[in-house]
């Protein structure tokens, strides 16, 4: 069964600083692998994905994510935080024989002055 | 772009009282999906429908829970005789084909459901 752990149900950066959610999964099959977002009263908004390409993955709003078969993880980082980042964050898998994805916990990113 | 819309955001009923969400999938979308979020929990999968039936559900998705496409543009979550752990957050999605990696999912802005 393929799963998703995220480590911290909270984080909280300041303005200008790196942000780093993290994400491990779980799969016996190579997973396709997902971050959502899902800012205050609105829908989960695909930020990327990972389908057994590049490693490293770019998003919108200048989030990317690198794929570690070695370490089962698939941490979202961005260089520089902004205000407008605050929001959930959810990383997801799924594979090739299922169309349905599987969610972790979420993470909330607070976004300090 | 086009959006997935669910009606109403938020809806409040009495435990043991029957409730209907509705989604309207984007249009040329053939898969549809329910999800649901306990305050606090992960978003957790309910069930797929596709060609007018369920293609795949949950352990939660029991007997109380059915989902109809009653025309081409609505699709609904009926929960029969709503209980307190109902209470959360369903989220329709759509997409336009089987495959996640090439078609993800486009989801809905939530119902919140809270039974009292």
């Amino acid at each position: 069964a393929q799963s998703v752990t995220q480590l911290g149900s909270h984080v909280s950066v300041s303005e200008g600083a790196l942000v780093l959610l993290r994400c491990n999964y779980s799969s016996s099959v190579p997973p396709y692998l997902f971050w959502y977002v899902q800012y205050p009263n609105q829908g989960l908004q695909l930020l990327l994905k990972y389908t057994s390409a590049a490693t490293l993955v770019k998003g919108i709003n200048g989030f990317e994510a690198e794929f570690k078969k070695s370490e089962t993880s698939f941490h979202l980082t961005k260089p520089s935080a902004h205000m407008s980042d605050a929001a959930e964050y959810f990383c997801a898998v799924s594979d090739s024989r299922d169309d349905k994805i599987i969610f972790g916990k979420g993470t909330r990113l607070h976004i300090l002055p | 772009e086009p959006e997935v819309t669910q009606t109403p955001s938020h809806q409040v009923t009495q435990m043991g009282q029957e409730v209907i969400l509705r989604c309207v999938p984007i249009s040329n979308h053939l898969y549809f999906y329910w999800y649901r979020q306990i305050l606090g929990q992960k978003v957790e999968f309910l069930v797929s429908f596709y060609n007018n039936e369920i293609s795949e559900k949950s352990e939660i998705f029991d007997d109380q829970f059915s989902v109809e496409r009653p025309d081409g543009s609505n699709f609904t979550l009926k929960i029969r005789s709503t209980k307190l752990e109902d209470s959360a957050m369903y989220f329709c999605a759509s997409s336009g084909r089987r495959d996640s990696a090439n078609s993800p999912l486009h989801f809905g802005n939530g119902t919140r459901l809270t039974v009292t």
